[in-house]
């Protein structure tokens, strides 16, 4: 059965930096592009960033360029977001995704990490 | 960046009646769009891609159409088990957008 854990999901002071992982099971890691989608508490759902199943072609939202980094470990099958400078305004659950670059949809979600910006 | 509209932003049903949402796009994504399901409390799912393939498992109630920038999400027969939150997405250009979503309520 494939699955998808994130974690790393904190409370953490704006300006700060932290990293989600995503392990992943159940599907051949290696051979599938992957995405971050988020939502903030009680809002829709916002792209933040996606890379092939290489790990080549990062694109990003531009409201997280420059600050975020996404990046993968295929050998073992984790993906990763590394934050920074984070905001107020990056308060979310943090979906890892299946899919979401080369004209992939979406088609397998995470159950999501917290991350809550805050003083 | 491609805006995604979605209408009506609530749409009130009652069981076993029909519903169609509407999905609009600023300029054409030809046929890269996708519509997801969540629940409240749950994790998107997958419902249609391709404006109208349905995804693994998905009831044939569900059904998509469209093309270019107008799109629609039919749901024959509603159930309560539908209650939730549909977004369009459109996956033909960078940044990838969301619509902001219907509500579907049954009454």
């Amino acid at each position: 059965e494939m699955q998808l854990l994130e974690s790393g999901g904190v409370l953490v002071q704006p300006g700060g930096s932290l990293r989600l992982s995503c392990a992943a099971s159940g599907f051949t890691f290696s051979s599938f592009p992957m995405a971050w989608v988020r939502q903030a508490p009680g809002k829709g759902l916002e792209w933040v960033s996606s890379i092939k199943h290489n790990g080549e072609l990062p694109f990003y939202a531009d409201s997280v360029k420059g600050r975020f980094t996404i990046s993968r470990d295929n050998s073992r099958n984790t993906l990763y977001l590394q934050m920074t400078s984070l905001r107020v305004e990056d308060t979310a659950v943090y979906y890892c995704t299946k899919g979401g670059h080369s004209y992939n949809p979406f088609d397998s979600w995470g159950q999501g990490t917290l991350v809550t910006v805050s003083s | 960046e491609i805006v995604m509209t979605q209408s009506p932003a609530t749409l009130s049903v009652s069981p076993g009646e029909g519903a169609t949402l509407s999905c609009r796009a600023s300029q054409s994504v030809g046929s890269r769009l996708v519509w997801y399901q969540q629940k409240p409390g749950q994790v998107p799912r997958l419902l249609i891609y391709g404006a109208s393939t349905r995804a693994t498992g998905i009831s044939a109630r569900f059904s998509g159409s469209g093309s270019g920038t107008e799109f629609t999400l039919t749901i024959s027969s509603l159930q309560s088990e539908d209650s939730a939150v549909y977004y369009c997405q459109q996956y033909n250009n960078w940044p990838l957008t969301f619509g902001g979503g219907t509500k579907v309520e049954i009454k």
